[in-house]
C-alpha cells in the first residue's frame, strides 16, 4: 500500500462545478502538500498544510491529523483548472524530503 | 512568491554523453535542493537531497556516479546525468526548501530525450 493515496485518479468535470479531490496518507508527517502539475509539466506549489484549512481564490484545501486525510477543492471549475493534481507528505524527521501520491488527472470541459 | 528556476527546460542529447540541468533559487536561500524524477504515469521520486557545501544524499537504486549533484552556493544546485543513455530518457525536477518558511518550491522541470 502507498503512503500517499489520492482518490479519484481521474476526474471529469463542467466548467463551473464544485471539485473535490481527496488524499489520505498513512504515516507522521510535518507538513502536507497540495501541487498542480500542467501538461508542460511545471510543478506549482498550491498549498502547504500542517493543520486545519487554507483559502486561495478558489482553491480550498483542508486536512485533518487525526484521521490523516486532506482535501483539495476547487470552486466555480474553469478549462483552465485541468492540470494533475498532486498530494504530497512531508515525513516527520526525514529533513523535508516529499513522498508523493499519483496524482488526480483533472479535465474541465467547457 | 519565491521563484526556483531549472534550466534547460528541454533538452535531446546523444546517446553516451554528459547533460547538466541547473536548479536555482531566485529570491532566497536554498540551504536543501530536492533532485527528483518522474516517469511516464508515475509518481514523482526522490532521487537525491543535497546541502550546500557538503555532498549529496542518494536513494537507494540511484547511482551517485552516474547522477552527478553539486550544491556549490545557497541558490545553485546542479545535476549532471553522464554517459547519458536512452533509458535515461525522462522528466526531471528540482525543488528548493526556503529555510525560513520550511515550504518547497519546485522548478518548472527538464524533459531530457537521449537518442
Amino acid at each position: 500500500k502507498n503512503e500517499v493515496e489520492q482518490s479519484p485518479q481521474n476526474l471529469t468535470a463542467q466548467e463551473g462545478e464544485f471539485i473535490t479531490i481527496n488524499c489520505s496518507y498513512s504515516v507522521g508527517i510535518s507538513a502536507l502538500h497540495w501541487l498542480q502539475q500542467h501538461p508542460g509539466g511545471g510543478i506549482v506549489s498550491l498549498f502547504m498544510l500542517s493543520s486545519g484549512k487554507k483559502k486561495h481564490g478558489r482553491l480550498i484545501a483542508t486536512i485533518n491529523i487525526q484521521e490523516k486525510h486532506s482535501s483539495l477543492h476547487i470552486t466555480a471549475s474553469h478549462p483552465r483548472d485541468s492540470a494533475v493534481y498532486i498530494c504530497a507528505v512531508s515525513r516527520w524527521g526525514s529533513n523535508y524530503k516529499l513522498t508523493f501520491g499519483k496524482g488526480t488527472l483533472l479535465t474541465v470541459n467547457p | 512568491g519565491a521563484v526556483v528556476s531549472q534550466h534547460p527546460s528541454r533538452v535531446i542529447c546523444k546517446s553516451g554523453t554528459s547533460v547538466k540541468i541547473e536548479c536555482r533559487s531566485l529570491d532566497f536561500q536554498a540551504t536543501t535542493m530536492f533532485w527528483y524524477r518522474q516517469f511516464p504515469k508515475k509518481s514523482l521520486m526522490l532521487m537525491a537531497t543535497s546541502n550546500e557545501g557538503s555532498k549529496a544524499t542518494y536513494e537507494q537504486g540511484v547511482e551517485k556516479d552516474k547522477f552527478l549533484i553539486n550544491h556549490a552556493s545557497l541558490t545553485l544546485s546542479t545535476l549532471t546525468v553522464t554517459s547519458a543513455h536512452p533509458e535515461d530518457s525522462s522528466f526531471y525536477i528540482c525543488s528548493a526548501r526556503d529555510k525560513g518558511l520550511g515550504e518547497a518550491f519546485f522548478g518548472q522541470g527538464t524533459r531530457l530525450t537521449v537518442v
